[in-house]
């Protein structure tokens, strides 16, 4: 069993169109996330929920929109794309601070803007 | 606000042979954990190995060790008997036990090639 899934795993779309990436989790963690990973390998963290609710949104343009239905999804929708929206983003979760913290990551969504 | 650092951005290895990664960080918390995720060429994030900041003791997984230097804020992993599988991209992060738990910091990776 997939612990996080996210789907799709690659996404080629045309400036200008809207688009969503999913992500599930199977490990009954209360908290979940997305991180952006750029060309350059860089990981840099744009939301995070925690059951259900939004506890960080770092400096992310707001057509960057999380949708959180119940703890065990965090869905992202991207409207208007633009050439620099391209990159791979991962979905995470993680149990709270303790023996088992640290996340558990999807397996990443590669964006291509063209 | 957290700062994790790793020096060497390409490293690496003959098979079977030892090697070290480095990572220092910055930090005015006392409640933390560091973590050391693997990234092979497949993308998928890894999990290697966590130290919580409170226990003296170094963590080991497997072939994999940390040494964890608190008062110089160092984090280090050594990977023993390296294997063609440990070619990836390895990362160092810090993450908040406390008021901020969740939000990672990570360092811009180390990418390490096990040659045969």
């Amino acid at each position: 069993d997939t612990a996080v899934s996210q789907t799709p795993k690659y996404l080629v779309t045309q400036m200008g169109n809207d688009k969503s990436i999913k992500c599930e989790q199977n490990l009954g963690h209360d908290t979940m996330y997305w991180y952006k990973q750029d060309s350059k390998k860089f990981l840099k963290i744009m939301f995070s929920y925690n059951n259900k609710e939004l506890i960080i949104n770092e400096t992310v343009p707001n057509r960057f929109s999380p949708k959180s239905p119940d703890k065990a999804h965090l869905n992202l929708h991207i409207n208007s794309l633009e050439l620099g929206d391209s990159a791979v983003y991962f979905c995470a979760s993680s149990s709270p601070p303790g023996p088992n913290y640290g996340y558990t990551f999807g397996s990443g969504t590669r964006l291509t803007v063209v | 606000a957290q700062t994790v650092t790793q020096s060497q951005p390409e490293m690496s290895v003959q098979e079977a042979e030892t090697v070290t990664l480095s990572c220092t960080y910055d930090t005015s918390e006392s409640n933390y954990y560091l973590f050391w995720y693997k990234q092979p060429p497949s993308r998928q994030m890894i999990l290697v190995i966590r130290q919580e900041a409170y226990k003296q003791q170094n963590a080991t997984e497997n072939r994999f060790s940390v040494n964890f230097q608190k008062a110089a804020k160092s984090f280090s992993l050594k990977i023993s008997d390296s294997q063609l599988g440990d070619t990836a991209m390895y990362f160092c992060a810090f993450m908040s036990g406390g008021a901020n738990a969740g939000k990672s910091t990570f360092g811009d990776g180390t990418t390490l090639t096990v040659k045969p």
